[in-house]
Formats: structure tokens, sequence, C-alpha cells
């Protein structure tokens, strides 16, 4: 069974750095997935935030690329994201994902975390 | 404003077969394919259907998902109470270095 969880600060300030850690376990973050964030403003949509392969491959949003960027620790079979600069607009409930490599046949998100809220302000 | 456009709410009877559209562009649900996901309240999203058409283990035969084009669409049939929720659909999109895509999200109300 694979279990994903959210763990980091529930508050952040203004102008400084968001930083959220998932925890894997039941399934190898080093085998066959992107593992990656996505997030959801209260009372909005969702929002794809990025993704890596654990060979290092990474794709991002476009309008946030700038501003964000994801790790992994293998030994601890998690990964982290960092999202710089923050502001109002970035307060969301995050949550990580398992999700395929990009293709043609096949797209999925399959497993989620629970989500986190994190809320910006000062 | 999302890249895939869908109604942002819907409504429909118990028994009722309910449809909820999602429109795209050449660069993403033209070439890849569509995943569908539901959120019931304060939960997190679920796979619903992946590949356009296909369902996890688990998921009812009552949801199916269809592709033609640039648009997709999820039909609901035999609705139930419990399948008040939100759906989205996503895609990757080519443009750019590639990234996915979400519908704003449709409310489903079963009236």
């Amino acid at each position: 069974q694979v279990q994903l969880q959210e763990s980091g600060p529930g508050l952040v300030k203004p102008s400084e750095t968001l930083s959220l850690t998932c925890g894997v376990s039941g399934y190898s973050i080093t085998t066959g997935y992107y593992w990656g964030w996505i997030r959801q403003p209260p009372g909005k949509g969702l929002e794809w935030i990025g993704m890596m392969y654990h060979s290092g491959n990474t794709y991002y949003n476009p309008s946030l690329r700038s501003r964000v960027a994801i790790s992994f620790d293998t030994s601890k079979n998690h990964f982290s994201l960092r999202l710089t600069s923050v502001t109002a607009t970035d307060t969301a409930v995050y949550f990580c994902a398992r999700q395929t490599p990009p293709g043609k046949v096949t797209n999925l998100i399959d497993y989620w975390g629970r989500g986190t809220l994190v809320v910006v302000s000062s | 404003q999302s890249v895939l456009t869908q109604p942002p709410s819907t409504s429909g009877t118990p028994g009722q077969r309910v449809t909820i559209s999602c429109s795209g562009s050449s660069s993403d649900i033209g070439i890849n394919t569509v995943s569908w996901y539901q959120q019931l309240p304060g939960t997190a999203p679920k796979l619903l259907i992946y590949s356009n058409n296909q369902r996890p283990s688990g998921v009812p035969a009552r949801f199916s998902g269809s592709k033609s084009g640039t648009s997709a669409s999820l039909a609901i049939s035999g609705l139930q109470s419990e399948d008040e929720a939100d759906y989205y659909c996503a895609t990757w999109d080519d443009s750019l270095s590639g990234n996915w895509v979400f519908g704003g999200g449709t409310k489903l109300t079963v009236v």
C-alpha cells in the first residue's frame, strides 16, 4: 500500500521560503515514477507545481519555475518542496503525489497525500 | 485561469446520467491521454479515470470517460448521493518544456 504524508510549517511569513516534505511508505521513490507537488488555494481548483524523477530530471509549472525547487532524499525515501519569496497568493493546501512519466499513452496521478494547509501571513 | 475548460457546476437527480466536459487544445488533450479525479469535500483528489477511458481497480463501472479531438468527457450513470463532489480533468501539456494541466473543476450536486 503506497502512502504519502506531507509535513512542514503551517504558517509562513511573506517574502520567506515555504518548505514541505513528503514521506513515502510502501514504495521506493527511486523506482519508475515521478514524485511531485500540487496545490489548491482555499475554495479554488488544483494547480500543478512540479515533479521530479530520481535521476534528477524535473518538470515545473512555467508560472512558478523561478521560485520552485523539488529535491529527493533517497536514504529517507522522501522528497521536498521549496517555494521562495512567498506571498498571500501562495496560501493553499499542498498535496504531494506520485505521477507517471510524461507520455502519450498513460498520464495519471495515482497516489496523493492528504494535503497540508500552508498560510502565508505576517 | 485554468488551461483546460470545464463547466463550473452541474446537477442531477439520483439514478440520472450526467456528463462533464473538458476542453483543451492541440498541445494537451489533442495529443495526450486524459485522466479524471474526484474530490470529496475536505479530502485529497482520487484517480477516477485514466488513459481517457480506463478505470482503476475499485472504481464503479458507473463512471466512464471518453475523448475526441481536443475534448474529453466524464459520464456518471445511475447517479448516487455519494457522487456529490468536485471533478477535475487533467493531462500533460507538451507546450514550452512540458507540464501537467488541470481543468478548473466541476461541482456536481445531487439534488
